[in-house]
């Protein structure tokens, strides 16, 4: 069966630092992707990184960077340089089947 | 920029009765999704939809459940006899379908929040 964990279900960061939010995975198969998604509070999902199984590199997308330790099963997220608008719900997910399955989430609260 | 839309935002409704939540997946497109979140909860799989068919369905998606692609463009969820417990977001997803099955990221409608009275 495939699960996805977060274990932090709410996180506070000084604004302009770094953050990491923990994800960690469980699956048998051997092709996979890795997601994060953002919620604000308006609701909308919005997708901000992602990561296959296969690569080698981490990914990066601007300030979202994604930890991928495939034999940890773990791909955590790490936010540089936070802003007031990073605050939100954080979504990690994982893709197998065509399917995409979310974790808890994790609620960031960036501080001015 | 192409991006998923749905229809109603919100509706209320009283329980037993028949809700219909509509959306547009985009264009190009050809998997579609329907997920829930309950308030305050994760988001959770109903069912994925794929060359007019079910792919899968999660064990929410129960009898009362059922989806639709009527004309080509629309992408529906029906519930048939409401219960307290569907009051949630229900968001509408939809991906290519190019790479494997772990590649391609969902796109997200702003979701119809369904309250049930």
């Amino acid at each position: 069966a495939q699960k996805i964990t977060q274990t932090q279900p709410g996180m506070f960061v000084q604004e302009k630092e770094a953050v990491t939010l923990d994800c960690t995975y469980d699956t048998s198969d051997q092709s996979y992707g890795l997601f994060w998604y953002k919620q604000p509070s308006s609701g909308e999902m919005i997708f901000l990184i992602y990561q296959g199984s296969y690569d080698e590199q981490n990914a990066t997308e601007g300030r979202y960077s994604l930890n991928f330790q495939k034999a940890r099963k773990s791909a955590n997220l790490v936010i540089s340089a936070s802003q007031l608008g990073d605050s939100a719900m954080y979504f990690c997910a994982m893709k197998s089947s065509y399917k995409l399955i979310f974790g808890s989430g994790t609620r960031l609260l960036v501080r001015p | 920029e192409p991006e998923v839309t749905q229809t109603p935002s919100h509706q209320v409704t009283q329980m037993g009765q028949e809700v219909i939540l509509r959306c547009v997946p985009i264009s190009n497109h050809l998997y579609f999704y329907w997920y829930r979140q309950i308030l305050g909860q994760k988001v959770e799989f109903l069912v994925s939809f794929y060359n007019n068919e079910i792919s899968e369905k999660s064990e929410i998606f129960d009898d009362q459940f059922s989806v639709e692609r009527p004309d080509g463009s629309n992408f529906t969820l029906k519930i048939r006899s409401t219960k307290l417990e569907d009051s949630a977001m229900y968001f509408c997803a939809s991906s290519e379908a190019r790479g494997g099955p772990g590649t391609g990221e969902l796109f997200f409608g702003e979701g119809s929040r369904l309250t049930v009275l």
